[in-house]
């Protein structure tokens, strides 16, 4: 089975800052990834797969990149709604999908 | 709009039996895969079951192989996953999604809390 490793655990920023999450496979997934945002009492949500694409109404200033073992997640200029925890997920080998255990992004 | 509402959750006792049902709406049920994703209170999220869209093909995760059932009902564009011997480790939210092996939409959850 793959493991997912994100880092940090917890990222504190400033609004209107730009966040970083980072993603580790601990094997080659290809572009075989994808991205999710949870906040407190509330589903997931898909912001990214592929990797890089976003998915349908999600701002421009998520970005995805990577691919291999090694992704990173951009939010350009944080806003309050981005506040949240951050979830990758590998589905090169699937099943299963495994995901990482998540990225909380805090008020500074 | 596309919609998945969850049902059956509740308490249940160790060894017991559990069925969850998904109702989807705004969208082509039978030509999506469909897939279950768990998270433990506190924790992260755990793939546990997907299903093709005829329901021709299964999967599932170790933890649960062997134990859940997941099926579909195409005429009524509901979803569900039976669940038995159910012990603690199964206690979780319960999510429903549209699209496999990436969960483009999510249903609110159903919370399945396993205990005497």
């Amino acid at each position: 089975e793959i493991v997912m490793t994100q880092s940090p655990a917890t990222l504190s920023v400033s609004p209107g800052e730009r966040a970083t999450l980072s993603c580790r496979a601990s094997q080659s997934v290809s572009s075989n990834l994808a991205w999710y945002q949870q906040k407190p009492g509330q589903a997931p949500r898909l912001l990214i797969y592929g990797a890089s694409t976003r998915a349908t109404g999600i701002p421009a200033r998520f970005s995805g990149s990577g691919s291999g073992t090694e992704f990173t997640l951009t939010i350009s200029s944080l806003q309050s709604e981005d506040f949240a925890v951050y979830y990758c997920q590998q589905y090169n080998k699937w099943p299963p999908g495994t995901f990482g255990q998540g990225t909380k992004v805090e008020i500074k | 709009e596309v919609q998945l509402l969850e049902s059956g959750g509740g308490l249940v006792q160790p060894g017991g039996s559990l069925r969850l049902s998904c109702a989807a709406s705004g969208f082509t049920f039978s030509s999506s895969a469909m897939s279950w994703v768990r998270q433990a209170p506190g924790q992260g999220l755990e793939w546990v079951s997907s299903i093709t869209p005829s329901g021709d093909g299964t999967y599932y995760a170790d933890s649960v192989k062997g134990r859940f059932t997941i099926s579909r009902d195409n005429s009524k564009s509901t979803l569900y996953l039976q669940m038995n011997s159910l012990g603690a480790d199964d206690t979780a939210v319960y999510y429903c999604a549209k699209d496999s092996p990436v969960a483009t939409i999510w249903g609110q959850g159903a919370l399945v809390t396993v205990s005497s």
